[in-house]
């Protein structure tokens, strides 16, 4: 089955740069989105189709994809932007399948 | 605004089924597909089909095939996720999640989550 593989943590000091990859197959061909999950709460779409935020979405998040990877940036990042990242995508076997990453906790400290 | 308000916890015996309920608010609910995802304590998000709620039409997740059935009542602007056979492992908060794009005829993306019902399946 199609997997989408994230590193499972990240660190960073406060202002500093966080960037989350998701590897996948099939990323060359179908879109990456990307949630934010912090600790009891629903996911929140923080990035849609690569690279677009949804409104209400602070700017320092931003999304890019090249190849079979694609990359969540949290650019100057806050104390309140540690969660679980997790990618997101669909298959490309023509089932349109959707699959989640393996997730990503980011520390802000 | 969009809401998705999901039925309470349940607690079922291994072997059972559980049906949980998404009822939708402020939007046109035929004109968004609906997706299901659960995650089990400590674990990712898991992908567990969609419904398009206009015209029935469903897809399903390999792991949950057979097991898992997502339906809806446009009367009520409700979708349902059925799970039989249910086993220890399958306890898990399940979310119902709105796609993000209206009228598309596959799967693509969630925007709006309900708040997550928990289900445990214990003996």
């Amino acid at each position: 089955s199609y997997e989408l593989t994230q590193p499972p943590s990240v660190s960073v000091s406060p202002g500093q740069t966080a960037r989350i990859t998701c590897s996948g197959d099939a990323l060359p061909k179908k879109y990456a989105y990307w949630y934010q999950q912090k600790s009891g709460q629903a996911p929140v779409l923080v990035i849609y189709e690569d690279s677009k935020r949804p409104s209400g979405i602070p700017e320092r998040f931003s999304g890019s994809s090249s190849g079979t990877m694609a990359t969540l940036t949290i650019s100057g990042a806050q104390v309140e932007d540690e969660a679980d990242y997790y990618c997101y995508s669909t298959d490309s076997s023509g089932n349109h399948r959707g699959v989640f990453g393996t997730g990503t906790k980011v520390t802000v400290l | 605004q969009v809401q998705l308000v999901q039925s309470g916890a349940e607690v079922k015996k291994p072997g059972a089924s559980v049906k949980v309920s998404c009822k939708a608010s402020g939007y046109t609910f035929t004109s968004y597909a609906m997706h299901w995802v659960r995650q089990a304590p400590g674990q990712r998000l898991e992908w567990m089909g969609w419904i398009n709620a206009g015209n029935g039409n469903t897809k399903y997740s390999q792991k949950f095939q057979g097991r898992v059935t997502i339906t809806r009542d446009t009367s009520a602007s409700t979708a349902y996720m059925e799970l039989s056979s249910l086993r220890s492992e399958d306890t898990a908060v399940y979310y119902c999640a709105r796609e993000l794009v209206a009228i598309v005829v596959v799967p693509a993306a969630m925007d709006y989550w309900g708040q997550g019902t928990l289900v445990t399946v214990s003996s």
